[in-house]
């Protein structure tokens, strides 16, 4: 099993560009979660998923959109980059279950100029 | 409004002694806690967890304590090794609330002195 992969590890962007973060797994996961980590600060959540075509909105949603069209996958969509958006990003995914525990992917880091 | 807390950013503590991290919480309806460990460049992985319904969890040098009337807990790691630098975080959930949204504290970077 590779777990929780994320690509790009690393990617700079100028304001006002889109991107995609994308966030695979391979462990037949209901849930998956977007964060972010600023310097200093703990996980932010920004989007979570119970399952495929089922999204909802975390702590600090505005700037971001996801989509989930199968188990595996679950990208993350920057519109229009902001300096703010600059940070790390974490994808996570765990089995369904109040004790389940979260596998977090190794995470992308993003920064916006 | 930071429902979980680690109040102290940075520990340094001697190869071989306890180390002990702190973390405060607010949210009553939070049942169901976890300390996670971070390594730079990589994601956070899971340490050791606590209901609720025990206040204390061993596994292996790791131990955490929960006093739910103080809502605070505690992670000890004894022996504590060089391995062991990394930065921690508290996290929390109510698993009545029907869903797993962990809300994560600001964490505790811990350096351990050979």
């Amino acid at each position: 099993n590779a777990g929780v992969t994320q690509t790009p590890k690393f990617r700079i962007l100028k304001i006002g560009q889109s991107m995609t973060l994308q966030c695979a797994q391979d462990m037949n996961h209901n849930y998956m979660y977007w964060y972010r980590q600023d310097p200093g600060m703990g996980l932010k959540l920004i989007y979570y998923s119970v399952g495929a075509g089922i999204t909802d909105k975390g702590e600090v949603p505005n700037g971001y959109n996801v989509s989930r069209s199968t188990t595996e996958d679950f990208p993350l969509r920057l519109e229009l980059a902001a300096p703010s958006q600059t940070s790390v990003y974490f994808c996570a995914s765990n089995r369904a279950g109040a004790r389940e525990t979260q596998y977090f992917g190794p995470g992308t880091r993003l920064l916006v100029l | 409004d930071q429902q979980v807390k680690q109040n102290s950013p940075s520990l340094s503590v001697q190869e071989g002694r306890i180390s002990i991290l702190n973390c405060d919480y607010t949210n009553s309806m939070f049942d169901y806690f976890l300390w996670y460990k971070k390594y730079p460049a990589e994601g956070p992985t899971f340490l050791i967890s606590i209901s609720s319904i025990k206040d204390k969890n061993e596994d292996g040098r790791f131990t955490v304590f929960l006093n739910k009337s103080a809502k605070h807990l505690s992670l000890h790691i004894v022996p504590s090794q060089p391995g062991d630098s990394a930065v921690y975080f508290c996290a929390a959930k109510g698993t009545n609330f029907g869903n797993e949204k962990l809300t994560f504290g600001t964490g505790t970077r811990l350096t351990i002195i050979p």
